[in-house]
């Protein structure tokens, strides 16, 4: 069974279209995150929720919004995609979002935006 | 904002080899993880180090917490193929909500 689940796992598309990630994670944990990782392999988080709220948001462009129907979910959309936004972005989970606990990552998803 | 630099960027080993990559911070952490990424795949966590000093083993890597609370290293003994992938340090204080990354070491070992 997978913990952290992405989709999809690739995602070809054009400047200034809109698209979404979705994650789910089976963990039973109550925080999650967005990760993004650079051509340079350098990984940098934008987003943190835990139970739902926004608990971090390390200042990304208004063009992403993430959103979290329930603690196991959290989505990402992207408006008006830029070239700029061509990454690899992975969904984390943890136990707690203060006490050290580990990120567990999923598989991620190649953003390719032409 | 903090910074994470690991070293060295990369490492071209023979397979049997030790290899040693270390992690500075210019701040203090309270915790310490380190990561490694496969092709294709999120970090999976190798070990975690919650206290200062503190050294812990996983089957072949040791990793330390620098007694300063702004470094840590990681060690891998007798290399072998699957050893191959990026090492990620990361930095954690308690209620900060994040992790911080360094940049990574490629590690490659050749057969």
């Amino acid at each position: 069974d997978t913990a952290v689940s992405q989709t999809p796992k690739y995602l070809v598309t054009q400047m200034g279209n809109d698209k979404s990630i979705k994650c789910e994670q089976n963990l039973g944990h109550d925080t999650m995150y967005w990760y993004k990782q650079d051509s340079k392999k350098f990984l940098k988080i934008m987003f943190s929720y835990n139970n739902k709220e926004l608990i971090i948001n390390e200042t990304v462009p208004n063009r992403f919004s993430p959103k979290s129907p329930d603690k196991a979910h959290l989505n990402l959309h992207i408006n008006s995609l830029e070239l700029g936004d061509s990454a690899v972005y992975f969904c984390a989970s943890s136990q707690d979002q203060g006490l050290g606990a580990p990120l567990h990552f999923g598989n991620g998803t190649r953003l390719t935006v032409t | 904002g903090q910074q994470l630099n690991q070293s060295p960027q990369s490492m071209f080993i023979q397979e049997g080899e030790d290899v040693s990559m270390n992690c500075t911070s210019s701040s203090i952490f309270n915790t310490w993880l380190w990561y490694k990424q496969d092709p294709g795949e999120g970090p999976v966590l190798l070990i975690a180090l919650y206290k200062a000093g503190e050294l812990t083993s996983n089957g072949r890597l040791t990793a330390q917490f620098g007694i300063t609370r702004k470094d840590s290293f990681l060690n891998i003994s007798a290399s072998i193929p699957s050893d191959v992938g990026i090492y990620f340090c990361a930095g954690r204080n308690t209620n900060a909500g994040k992790s911080t990354f360094g940049d990574g070491t490629t590690l490659t070992v050749k057969p």
